[in-house]
């Protein structure tokens, strides 16, 4: 059975730094493209960014209200998907899902982990 | 930036079939998925590759896209089907994944 499982949210000030973490388990990770999704309260969904596969690449992208402030990054040996977000502002504030994605139907979410960014 | 437009909301009686659109340039050259995602729940991806349902997904969801306009159908809803549903799709152009704003389905 495929789990995600998303650690590291919580309260944070603006400007103020944050890393999130995702677990994952029952599929072969090292294949697997990841990807962050946000979802702030009462809105829709709202790409972040993802990270290939080591063997396409390993290559990241971002979306533009968040490229230069966070990094998505990948420990294909411990099974674990990162997501390091810095200087954050209010707006940050959101539900943010893990994601696991690969060819055709392979597409899997974690239950996501809540970012408040409130002074 | 690569935009995709979603009617709010689309109200349908059981029994009856709802068609959710997204609407975007060219969108017919490009490969849309579709998410439902229930109240407290992660999505769930019920189309992708425009018209192809995983496993586990019933019949009733089909999909279409052509033009500027994509098309998710749920034939016969049900209670059940009520949720919020998003089309996706991936700009190459701007190497960024896309969302539509996304849509309530209410069963009347």
């Amino acid at each position: 059975e495929v789990q995600l499982v998303e650690s590291g949210g919580g309260l944070v000030k603006p400007g103020g730094s944050l890393r999130l973490s995702c677990a994952a388990s029952g599929f072969t990770f090292s294949n697997a493209w990841m990807s962050w999704v946000r979802q702030a309260p009462g809105k829709g969904l709202e790409w972040v960014g993802r990270i290939k596969s080591k063997t396409d690449g390993g290559t990241t992208d971002y979306a533009a209200p968040v490229k230069g402030r966070f990094t998505i990054s990948r420990d294909d040996s411990k099974n674990t998907l990162y997501l390091q977000m810095n200087s954050l502002k209010t707006e940050d504030t959101a539900v943010y899902y893990c994601r696991a994605s690969g060819y055709g139907p392979f597409d899997y979410w974690g239950q996501g982990t809540l970012v408040t960014v409130s002074s | 930036s690569y935009v995709l437009t979603q009617p709010p909301s689309v109200s349908v009686a059981p029994g009856k079939t709802a068609r959710i659109t997204c609407g975007g340039n060219n969108i017919g050259s490009k490969s849309v998925h579709w998410y439902q995602q229930k109240p407290g729940q992660a999505p769930v991806l019920v189309i992708y590759y425009d018209s192809d349902r995983p496993s586990g997904i019933p019949e009733r969801f089909s999909g279409s896209n052509s033009g500027n306009t994509a098309t998710l159908t749920i034939s016969r809803v049900e209670a059940g089907d009520e949720a919020d549903y998003y089309c996706q799709v991936w700009d190459s152009s701007s190497d960024q994944e896309v969302f539509g704003g996304g849509t309530k389905l209410t069963v009347l």
